[in-house]
Order: C-alpha cells, then structure tokens, then sequence
C-alpha cells in the first residue's frame, strides 16, 4: 500500500523559511517521479512543482519559482520542498503527491494528507 | 482565476446521472491525453478518480467515467449516491511542463 506522509509544516514569519518533507513507502520511490501541490484555506488545488525519479529534472509553477525548491533523497525515500522568502499567499496546506510513472505525466494518483503552512507575522 | 474552466457547482438526485465539463486550451486539455479528475472531501486528501482522460484508478468506481473533445473534458457520474457529494477537480499536462487544475466543482446531491 502506497503510504506518502508529510512533515514540517508549522506557523513561519514573512521572509522565512521551512522545509518540508514527505516519506514515502509502499511503492519502489525511485521509479516514480514526485509532486508538491498546494491547497490554501477556502480555495483550490495548485500544483507546486514536480522531479523526476531520478531527481534529475524539475519544474516549478511561476508563482513559486525562485522561492522554492523541489529535492529528493531515494536513499531515504524522502521528498522535500526548501522554502525560502515565504509570503502570506504561501499559506496553504502542502500535499505530496506520486506520478503514475518515472516522468512528468501531469498524472499524481497518490497524495498525502497535508501538511498545513502558515506565512504570518 | 484558474487557467482550467469549470462550472462552481452542480446538483443531482440520488441515481440520476450528472455531467462536470472542464474547458481548457491546445496547450494543455486540448494538445494532451493527460486529464485526469480528483474528487475532495471536505477535509480530506483530493483522491484520483480518472487519469488520462477515460482511465479508472483500481478500486474506483464505473459510475465514474471520462471523456474529452477538442479543449473540452468531462466527469460523468451516474446512478448518483449520496457519498458522491463532494468537491471535483480537474487537471492537465500543458506544454510547459507544468500542471493546471481547473477551479473546482461542489457536487450536490440533493
């Protein structure tokens, strides 16, 4: 069973950082390329960013790019977003989300439960 | 505003059959196989329901299926029930290597 937990997430100030992270299990983590997708409080799902299996190829959505950065550990079946200079639009529960397949298909069938960040002074 | 089109809600009765329409470009609904629609509880994690268009994830159900024309998808579910209501959404591959996600749709089953 396909088991994807997020961490990290928390209260940060405007300007600062987080990192969050999300373990993974239940699946061969390599072989999958991984999302990040935002929900803020109210409003809808926006895609984040996504790498490839091997973490050697990423994309981000213009809105964050620049500020965050997608990275993984598949030795340690990890995925991670670096946030940096968070603003208040930033806030936002924070879903981890697998690929169907190694590559970017636009396709994440497994997501998290959310980690919840909130940017606020 | 989202860059898929969808309508803010829809409403049916318990067995009817309801359609959502998500309208987007040729270059992402319109240029791509590679729709897919997801299904939130209030709550919950979005769960996927259609990928690539018309494909059905193990474990979902068939009154769920999916289409596409032109820049045009649609989520059909039939023979609604009333663990159905929820909040859709759709999504596409665009050719910027990105994910759109279309606004949502409330689904009301009254």
């Amino acid at each position: 069973e396909v088991q994807l937990l997020e961490s990290g997430g928390g209260l940060v100030q405007p300007g600062g950082s987080l990192r969050l992270s999300c373990a993974a299990s239940g699946f061969s983590f390599s072989n999958y390329a991984m999302n990040w997708v935002r929900q803020a409080p109210g409003k809808g799902l926006e895609w984040v960013s996504v790498i490839t299996g091997s973490g050697g190829t990423a994309y981000y959505a213009d809105s964050v790019k620049g500020r965050l950065t997608i990275s993984r550990d598949n030795s340690k079946n990890t995925l991670y977003l670096q946030m940096n200079n968070l603003g208040v639009e930033d806030t936002a529960v924070y879903y981890c989300a697998k690929e169907r397949g190694y590559h970017f298909y636009g396709s994440p069938v497994d997501w998290g439960q959310g980690t919840l960040v909130t940017v606020s002074s | 505003q989202s860059a898929l089109t969808q309508p803010a809600s829809v409403s049916g009765s318990p067995g009817q059959s309801i359609t959502i329409s998500c309208t987007g470009t040729s270059s992402d609904v319109g240029g791509y196989n590679y729709v897919s629609w997801y299904q939130q509880h209030p709550g919950k994690a979005p769960k996927v329901m259609i990928y690539d268009v018309s494909n059905r994830p193990s474990g979902v159900s068939d009154r769920f299926s999916g289409s596409k024309s032109g820049n045009t998808a649609s989520l059909t579910i039939s023979g609604l029930q009333p663990e159905d209501e929820a909040d859709y959404y759709c999504s596409s591959y665009t050719t910027s290597s990105t994910l759109d996600f279309g606004g949502g749709t409330k689904l009301t089953v009254l």
